[in-house]
Formats: structure tokens, sequence, C-alpha cells
């Protein structure tokens, strides 16, 4: 079975911080693996990351895979109050049944509280 | 971006009614949709994949019963709980995906709270 690891599950720190989720897994038949945020609704996308080693940016947000070591981490350096969310990880990868079905294993997630 | 929807947002019900949430892809045709439960301070467990046309394909322990999805069009999926318990109570959330992958391409609906009394 499909398994995705999330730590620390939560995480309290002030503004300014930089902090670093991490993502580990284990899974057959890897295709991707996602960072969404969750704030009060659905989960919204962040990153997909399909190459080891090349780091992707979005703003003060960086993400970097490594396919070796299965795992996956996730920074957010000068953070703001604006960034508490519960920060996803997921694995995408071909169903066990085969065919060209893939679907997505979400870890628990780390829930980020940013004080001011 | 692509929009995705779900009706209602919120529902209440009594405990032995069926409950029927709706999943609509606003500006795309979504081959496939995905339904999800999460359950307060876990993640997003997938229930079922729905193909359009085609018969959904349920996670193990999800009850096909139980959960019935209908994928009537490319644009709407709908999620029935039959004979809803309390224990059904749960943040459910559907995706859509345009060309049948996931990962960036998936779009999540903004997730309907189920209560059960």
């Amino acid at each position: 079975e499909d398994k995705v690891v999330q730590s620390p599950l939560s995480l309290v720190v002030h503004e300014g911080d930089t902090v670093t989720l991490n993502c580990s897994y284990e899974v057959t038949n890897f295709r991707s693996l996602l960072w969404y945020k969750q704030e009060k609704k659905a989960p919204t996308f962040l990153f997909m990351l399909t190459s080891s080693g090349i780091e992707k940016k979005s703003g003060r947000l960086s993400s970097i895979l490594d396919k070796k070591e299965l795992f996956s981490i996730l920074n957010i350096t000068a953070t703001q109050t604006g960034d508490s969310a519960i920060y996803l990880c997921a694995v995408e990868a071909r169903r066990n049944s085969g065919g060209s079905n893939y679907k997505l294993t979400f870890g628990k997630g780390t829930l980020l509280t940013v004080n001011p | 971006g692509a929009v995705v929807s779900q009706h209602p947002s919120r529902v209440i019900c009594k405990s032995g009614t069926s409950v029927k949430i709706e999943c609509r892809s606003l500006d795309f045709q979504a081959t496939t949709m995905f339904w999800y439960r999460q359950f307060p301070k876990q993640s997003l467990m997938l229930m079922a994949t729905s193909n359009e046309g085609s018969k959904a394909t349920y996670e193990q322990g999800v009850e096909k019963d139980k959960f019935l999805i209908n994928h009537a069009s490319l644009t709407l999926s709908t999620l029935t709980v039959t004979s809803a318990h309390p224990e059904d109570s749960s943040f459910y959330i559907c995706s859509a995906t345009r060309y049948g992958g996931v990962g960036e391409t998936q779009y999540f609906g903004p997730g309907t709270r189920l209560l059960v009394l």
C-alpha cells in the first residue's frame, strides 16, 4: 500500500522565521510528488515535482525532491501570518491494477501556525 | 485557472436519510473526477475515481452501495451518501482533471461539509 509521511505534524513559528516541512514516501509506480496548501476549504496547488535535485521556487516558497532517498522538502522563508495553513504532500502513482489510471495518496499534513 | 464547484457547501441531515453532493467543472470538460473524504485533523483519503460514462473505481474499504457515484456528463459527478449515519459526518472534496491524469491538472472543489445528526 502506498504511504506518505509528513513531519512535523504541527509547527508554530514567529513571523520572519524560515521553516522546512518534510515529506517521505513509499509508493510503487511513482509519477510525481505534489505540495498543496489547505486553509479552510479545499487544497490549492503549490508545486509538482518529478525530477530529483531540481528546485522549484515560487516567491518565498521552494521545494525539492530526492527520488533516491524518497523524500521532499518544502521551504518557506520570511514566513508571514498568511502562511498559516495545513501543508499537504501527495504522491501521484499508477494504480496497482495497472492501466493508465493514476491516483493521489496524501500525507496527514503539517499544520503551520505563524504568529505575529 | 479552471474552476470546480460543489453543492451544497454544507449540509445537516438526520440519520438514515440520503444526501447528494454535486461536483461540477465549470469551464472545462472533466474526463475524470475524484472524490475524497477528510476527517478532522486527518488527511484527504481518496474514496473513488469517477470516469464519465463508466462505473466508478472505489478504493479499498469504501462501500460502493453506500457511496453511490454517478458521472453522468463531462461536467458533472454526483456522490450520494445513502442512509447516512453520524460516522459519515466529514468534509467531502471532489477534484476534476481534464486529461485523465492527476497532479498539476487536478482542480479541487471547495468541499462539502456533511453533518449527520
